[in-house]
């Protein structure tokens, strides 16, 4: 079945740039989607179709995309964005919904 | 505001059966695919199955096929699964999630969720 292959961990210091990335062979096709979730709390889209920012989220976040790869760059990390982070896109067939890993954000 | 509800969580024996229901509001439900995604204790997301807005489109993971079955109501605004021969590994919060696939042709993503609700399936 189809994978999306994120880092388990990223550990940053406040104020710098956070790059979570995720990789996935339909990705070229497909959009993918990031999810912010902190203990105990539903997940959160923080960047839908690739690079697109819901009102709301904060101008630090932004998407990016590459080939099989889609990038999640938090810029001037605050200690309120450590959170597990998810992406999800879909198979080639856009018909399944697929899940990254996720990749735990630490502030150090 | 948009507002969704899980219910019916609870524990259950190995081959025992849980019907969950999520009762939304603050949107007009029967504009909008309906998810299930749950989430193993410490572990990541892992997406159940949607169903399109009529109900005439439905897709499940493979690892819940045949023993899941999704559904809803439009007129009572509420989303349900119905999971029969549960196992150790259903063991999850649950959350139901506004779909944002409005069309065949559009991506699943996830932009409204529940709170979840805990099913454990333990002897």
């Amino acid at each position: 079945s189809y994978e999306l292959t994120q880092p388990p961990s990223v550990s940053v210091s406040p104020g710098q740039t956070a790059r979570i990335t995720c990789s996935g062979d339909a990705l070229p096709k497909q959009y993918a989607y990031w999810y912010q979730q902190k203990p105990g709390q539903a997940p959160v889209v923080v960047i839908n179709k690739d690079s697109e920012r819901p009102s709301g989220i904060p101008e630090r976040f932004s998407g990016s995309s590459s080939g099989t790869t889609v990038t999640l760059t938090i810029s001037g990390v605050q200690a309120e964005d450590e959170a597990d982070y998810y992406c999800q896109s879909a198979d080639s067939s856009g018909t399944y919904v697929v899940f990254g890993g996720g990749t735990k954000l630490t502030v150090l | 505001q948009v507002q969704l509800v899980e219910s019916g969580g609870g524990l259950v024996k190995p081959g025992g059966s849980l019907r969950l229901s999520c009762a939304v509001s603050g949107f007009t439900f029967s504009d909008y695919y309906m998810s299930w995604i749950r989430q193993a204790p410490g572990k990541g997301l892992e997406w159940v199955s949607y169903i399109s807005i009529s109900g005439s489109t439905i897709y499940y993971a493979d690892s819940v096929k045949g023993r899941f079955t999704i559904s809803r109501d439009n007129a009572k605004n509420s989303l349900y699964l119905q999971m029969n021969s549960l196992r150790a590994e259903d063991t999850a919060v649950y959350y139901c999630a506004r779909d944002r696939r409005t069309v065949p042709s559009a991506n699943n993503w996830f932009d409204s969720w529940g709170q979840g609700t805990l099913v454990t399936v333990s002897s």
